[in-house]
This record gives structure tokens, sequence and C-alpha cells, in this order.
């Protein structure tokens, strides 16, 4: 089984609508980050979350919002999804090691109408 | 100002030879770590090699080395006797900080890699 899941794997939706994206990890990490990918600008990072009581901006939170409902648990929803967050969202987790390298789930290919 | 920057797009390289993709960096911090990741076509994020920047050796991961170059603020990935398999989108990526007392981790805009038989 993967160690980092995430739910859907594509959704359509159209503008407007409230969308959620969950992520789900079992490698025992305590950080949890949500990502965007659009072509050309690599991944840039909406939320972050070193624990259930973290939680931080990244460079592009404009427009979303997460909640961490357990340490292996963190979610990502858009409340009113607009045609420029088409893209593909990848959840993440890192230990807080020294190296602090990330592991990704495989993604969610989200297109608002 | 960009923090990581991968100026090839696209590289081509024939099957069974050695290819390097570049990668330079910008972080004023003295502790760091540099990353590479691979995405295939089927979009996963694939984890294959650090180095810190305190690290003396060049870091290596049986195909993959990286080639680091503190004083030219340089991480480029080595790839040997390529293999068809490794067409894909390659990520340079860094940690800035002590990762375990937080960090800011930020990618490149990634080079797309295609071998050819």
């Amino acid at each position: 089984d993967a160690d980092v899941t995430q739910t859907p794997r594509n959704r359509i939706t159209k503008t407007g609508k409230r969308i959620m994206l969950e992520c789900s990890q079992t490698k025992g990490h305590d950080r949890m980050y949500w990502y965007r990918q659009d072509p050309g600008l690599g991944l840039r990072l909406i939320y972050y979350s070193f624990d259930v009581k973290d939680i931080n901006k990244g460079e592009i939170s404009d427009g979303y919002s997460v909640s961490r409902q357990a340490q292996a648990k963190f979610s990502l929803s858009l409340e009113s999804a607009i045609p420029n967050q088409t893209a593909l969202y990848f959840c993440a987790t890192s230990a807080g090691n020294l190296l602090g390298t990330q592991y990704f789930g495989p993604g969610t290919r989200l297109t608002v109408l | 100002a960009q923090k990581i920057t991968q100026t090839q797009p696209g590289m081509f390289v024939q099957e069974k030879e050695a290819v390097t993709l570049d990668c330079t960096y910008d972080t004023s911090d003295q502790s760091y770590g540099l990353f590479w990741y691979k995405q295939p076509s089927s979009g996963e994020m694939i984890f294959l090699i650090y180095q810190g920047s305190y690290d003396e050796q060049n870091a290596t991961e049986g195909r993959y080395s990286l080639n680091f170059q503190k004083a030219r603020k340089s991480a480029n990935l080595v790839i040997s006797a390529s293999q068809l398999g490794d067409s894909a989108m390659y990520f340079c990526a860094m940690r800035e900080g002590r990762a375990n007392y937080g960090q800011n981790f930020v990618f490149g805009p990634g080079t797309r890699l295609s071998v050819l038989p």
C-alpha cells in the first residue's frame, strides 16, 4: 500500500463549488504539505503543517484553506473554486529530522470549469 | 528572485550515455539541503537524491550522483548509463534552514529529459 494517499485522484467541478481534497499517510511523519503544480512553474507551496496544532500559509494560500484532522490526515479545501485553480495538487510529508526529505502522494488532478 | 534555477527546459540523451541536469540555487543560509525529484509521465514525484550543505562528499544513489559545488551554488544531477525509463521531468529543490527547526522548501521549474533509443 502507498505511504501517502490522496483522494480523489481526478476531479472536475464547476466555478463556485466547494471542493475538498484529502491526504492520508502511514509514514508516521509529523509534517504535511500541500502543493500545486502548474506547467512551467514547478511546485508551489499552498499550506504546511508541522503538527496537528500547527498550520502555516505557504507561497500561494489565497483561495485555499486546510484542516489537520489528525497526525495522518491533512485536507485542502477550495471554498469557491475558480478556473485558475485548475492544476495538479500534491500532498507531501516529511519527518522532522536532519534531512527533511519530502515524500509525495500520487497527486490529484483538479479541473475547474 | 528565483531561489532555484534550472536553465534547461528540455534535454535529450542517447540511451546508455551519461547526462547532466543543471541546478543553481540562491540562499543566505549556512545550513540547507538540496534534493532532486523525478516526475514520470504518470505524474508521481519520486525522491532521487539528497545533498546537505555541510556534506563534503558528493551524494550518490545508484546511477544518480549530485555534483555539488558550494562556492558556485550549483547542485547538478548526473545520471549515468541513461535508460529509456529515465525519460521524465526532473526537479531540483532546496530546503533552507535546519529541517528540525522548520523549513522553507522550494522547487525549480524542472527539466524534461528525453532518452533516445
